[in-house]
């Protein structure tokens, strides 16, 4: 099993539409987490960092279950520039120990 | 600032020869990290530095070295390259969350 793990792609959504995206990880050690959007050919870019409390950047917002281990992202009134895959990132222990989920593509379609 | 610079952005090899791949960053970051990334496999750890005159292997080091030459400077070195090292190559470089390079795309022949 992988040490972090993303809802299978690809998500084809339309214009307008709210869509929620799931990441699990298995390391319970874990201390800190990320979400980083990368789009075609392009580095990945942080998106919005996870906390307990839950956060909220505009039409996303990422929430984070200790208990259960997951991670989620939601994105309201999808636009067409949100068409990217977007990277479940968690961090063991503060240090140099990141590791990546696979990523899920999205595709918002007009 | 610039950010994370690499260099070359593109890189055609043939099997058995050398290069090595540049990283810079201005953000006076301690940790720097070289990634590879092939389609289905998500990013893989190659090579970290923690700091300055560190290094340390990450998931998938074999055939590739490291040089932290100072804090702004980590560069990956493919002594003898094969075609399974055809990939996208990403440095980052970290305070608490990664910043990445733009990609370098290298195909071995």
């Amino acid at each position: 099993r992988k040490e972090v793990e993303q809802d299978p792609g690809p998500f084809n959504v339309p214009e307008g539409a709210t869509v929620a995206f799931n990441c699990t990880y298995s390391n319970s050690a874990s201390q800190s987490f990320f979400w980083y959007r990368q789009d075609c050919r392009k580095e990945p870019k942080l998106l919005m960092s996870v906390y307990s409390s839950g956060n909220e950047d505009g039409r996303f917002t990422a929430q984070l279950n200790r208990a259960s281990q997951y991670i989620s992202l939601l994105i309201r009134d999808s636009k067409l520039s949100d068409s990217a895959t977007y990277l479940c990132v968690v961090n063991r222990n503060y240090g140099q120990n990141f590791v990546f989920g696979p990523g899920t593509r999205l595709s918002v379609l007009p | 600032n610039a950010g994370v610079t690499q260099t070359p952005k593109f890189q055609v090899l043939k099997t058995g020869q050398s290069m090595t791949l540049q990283c810079a960053q201005d953000m006076n970051h301690n940790s720097m990290y070289w990634y590879r990334q092939d389609p289905g496999m998500g990013l893989r750890l190659i090579y970290y530095s923690a700091s300055e005159g560190t290094t340390d292997k990450g998931e998938v080091p074999n055939g590739y070295n490291v040089s932290r030459l100072n804090k702004r400077e980590f560069s990956l070195r493919l002594e003898s390259a094969a075609p399974s090292q055809t990939s996208v190559y990403f440095c980052a470089s970290s305070l608490d969350t990664q910043y990445f390079g733009p990609g370098t795309r290298l195909t071995v022949l």
